[in-house]
């Protein structure tokens, strides 16, 4: 089993770009959830997507969005990249059916410089 | 608006000494608990977590944390450290409404000294 991936596991952007990451979920699994950690910082939930809609969101803007495909893998899009942006992006996953009772896998995250 | 707060931003503490990380919560609601452990360049891993029932929970790596309703904190304690527990810990909570949605503290960062 090869946990949760995330890739790439770096990128550097510039601003006003627009970036997609990518996440692969624990087999299993079915739901997957994104966080943005800024240097220094605890994650900070930005959303959640189960049965390819999103379920829940944290507060983050617009610019931030988000895909799950059949396979429950998933994409995290931020369009008009601002320097704020610049964080390590780290995706979990988990399995709805066991609600709190299932722990969530975090991937190595994605490494975002926005310069 | 719930939140936790570590009240610790760096721990240092010399190696086979015992180390206490602290973890305070705000919420109205039932919560469940947990911490995570950051080595660099990593994900998270979970260490242990509080559901329900037993206040005194035990995880891996000999860590081990108490639920205190009354107070709100959730501090993780270890006995005796190791040169390998340097790291970053995270406390977490998830509220009954939120399944699996992880509201994280700021972290605490465990320097073991030889």
């Amino acid at each position: 089993d090869a946990g949760v991936t995330q890739s790439p596991t770096h990128l550097i952007k510039t601003r006003g770009q627009q970036v997609t990451l990518r996440c692969s979920p624990k087999s299993g699994h079915d739901t997957v959830s994104w966080y943005q950690q800024a240097l220094g910082q605890g994650p900070q939930f930005i959303f959640q997507y189960y049965e390819e809609e999103e379920r829940q969101r944290g507060n983050f803007p617009d610019r931030f969005s988000g895909h799950q495909f059949p396979n429950y893998s998933s994409e995290l899009n931020v369009n008009a990249l601002l320097l704020g942006d610049s964080a390590l992006y780290l995706c979990a996953s988990s399995s709805r059916g066991q609600g709190v009772f299932g722990e969530a896998f975090f991937g190595q995250g994605t490494r975002l410089t926005v310069v | 608006a719930q939140s936790v707060t570590q009240l610790d931003s760096q721990v240092p503490v010399f190696e086979e000494a015992p180390v206490e990380l602290r973890c305070n919560y705000s919420s109205s609601v039932s919560v469940y608990l947990f911490w995570y452990v950051q080595y660099p360049n990593q994900g998270l891993q979970l260490l242990l977590k509080y559901l329900s029932g037993s206040t005194l929970v035990k995880g891996i790596n000999g860590f081990e944390a108490e639920f205190n309703k009354s107070q709100t904190s959730f501090h993780l304690r270890k006995p005796s450290v190791h040169i390998s527990d340097t790291a970053e810990y995270f406390c977490a909570v998830s509220y009954l409404q939120g399944a699996q949605k992880l509201v994280f503290g700021q972290g605490t960062r465990l320097t073991i000294n030889p």
